[in-house]
């Protein structure tokens, strides 16, 4: 069965350090998706990144960017020069087809906090 | 705007009293599902739809009923609430049931059962 571990529970830093958040996934599938959704305090899901599994690129979105590596089964995620407002708990995901569905199976979620 | 909304947004209700949480979506789309977090184990899926009046288990299904008499709505039904159900709920929509497009989630509803 498809499995989506986040092996750090909660991280804290220093506002302006550099964080990079761990997802390690497992699955049988060729082809999948892989997600990271950002919940902050106020507890909505907020969708930050897709990645199909062909598609290996690195990704950077402002101080975002992604890491994806099949070899690894990995697909971390780095935030530059952190900010306050980064605080939240974040999930990676992954799309696991189920009858002809889509199921997304998450991590445990990182608790990440940024300290002023 | 395009949303998911679910109502209510916090309840506290007592073990055994039936309780319904409603989620509507504006944006057309075909594939609804539930999803409950807890802590420690990140978001499981309740129960999913592909369309209207089809409905499938997902990984914790049980003490959960569901229905989708039209495409818009997807209400999740709590037959007998009982403590184990405490928990945070979304719900979550998707244009179509492919792997490749995102959901989009609900702002939550927060359940104790008591």
């Amino acid at each position: 069965a498809q499995k989506v571990t986040q092996a750090q529970t909660e991280i804290s830093v220093v506002e302006k350090e550099d964080v990079t958040l761990d997802c390690v996934y497992e699955t049988r599938d060729t082809t999948y998706y892989l997600f990271w959704y950002k919940q902050p305090p106020s507890g909505e899901l907020v969708f930050l990144i897709r990645r199909n599994s062909f598609d290996e690129q690195n990704e950077i979105s402002g101080r975002y960017s992604w890491n994806f590596q099949k070899s690894t089964s990995s697909f971390n995620f780095t935030i530059t020069a952190s900010q306050v407002v980064d605080s939240a708990v974040y999930f990676c995901a992954l799309s696991e087809p189920i009858q002809g569905a889509q199921k997304l199976v998450f991590g445990q979620g990182t608790r990440l906090t940024i300290n002023p | 705007e395009a949303q998911v909304t679910q109502n209510p947004r916090y309840l506290i209700t007592v073990t055994g009293k039936k309780l319904t949480v409603t989620c509507s979506q504006n944006m057309n789309h075909e594939y609804m599902s539930w999803y409950r977090q807890d802590p420690g184990l990140g978001l499981r899926q309740i129960y999913y739809s592909m369309n209207v009046e089809v409905t499938d288990k997902g990984d914790v299904p049980e003490g959960y009923k569901v229905s989708r008499k039209e495409k818009r709505n997807f209400p999740l039904i709590l037959e007998s609430p009982s403590p184990n159900q405490t928990s945070l709920y979304f719900c979550a929509s998707s244009l179509s049931f492919s792997g490749s497009i995102e959901q989009y989630f609900g702002p939550g509803t927060r359940l104790t059962v008591t």
